[in-house]
């Protein structure tokens, strides 16, 4: 069974810095572009960020709110995507969530974990 | 960037039809996928290739994409699908998520 949990978020000043992790487990992580996908309270979903699989290069892409402040990774020995946050704003603020894709394919996102929140504040 | 354009909300009576429209340029021309959250919950994948339904999800849920219109259609609606639902696409190198549509069924 597919599982994606998230971890690492808290309450964090403006200007600090947080990463979160995405554990996966029951499928072949490396087949797959991982991505973070965030939710501010009561607002709808906005993508963060994605890394593709090594066979399709490792290639990485960020939303223009957080591009220069944010650094997606992963590391598929140990089937885990990171989200390296620096620079947090208040508007950072939100509901992370870690989802996959199937590499190469229609670019829908069959499995999301539970997520892990994010508070920015003084 | 890229934009897809939702209703913010559709109200829909109990066992009607409900649709929920995403527009977008050239979205004909994507896969457009649909998601499904209940309050506090993950999405959850309903409608991916514009017309194909996960393993799981009941077959009154149905996608239609042509034009620059995407559509979710739900028939035989029931009170548990009073959720919000998000449409999706990739476009250049970015995931791009509409801004959600509050199905109400009442």
């Amino acid at each position: 069974e597919v599982h994606l949990v998230e971890s690492g978020g808290g309450l964090v000043q403006p200007g600090r810095s947080l990463r979160l992790s995405c554990t996966a487990s029951g499928f072949t992580f490396g087949d797959y572009v991982m991505t973070w996908v965030r939710q501010a309270p009561g607002k709808g979903l906005e993508w963060v960020s994605f890394i593709r699989s090594k066979d399709y290069g490792g290639t990485t892409e960020y939303a223009a709110s957080v591009k220069g402040r944010f650094t997606i990774s992963r590391d598929d020995s140990k089937s885990i995507a990171y989200l390296q946050m620096n620079s947090l704003k208040t508007e950072d603020t939100a509901v992370y969530y870690c989802t996959r894709g199937l590499d190469g394919g229609d670019g829908s996102f069959d499995h999301w974990g539970q997520g892990t929140l994010v508070t920015v504040s003084s | 960037s890229y934009e897809l354009t939702q209703p913010p909300s559709v109200s829909v009576s109990p066992g009607q039809t409900a649709r929920i429209t995403c527009s977008g340029d050239t979205l004909r021309d994507k896969y457009a996928s649909w998601y499904q959250q209940r309050p506090g919950q993950s999405p959850v994948l309903v409608i991916y290739q514009d017309t194909k339904r996960p393993s799981g999800i009941p077959d009154r849920f149905s996608g239609s994409n042509s034009g620059n219109t995407a559509t979710l259609t739900i028939s035989g609606t029931q009170a548990m699908d009073e959720d919000d639902y998000y449409c999706q696409a990739w476009d250049s190198s970015a995931v791009v998520f509409g801004g959600g549509t509050k199905l109400t069924v009442l």
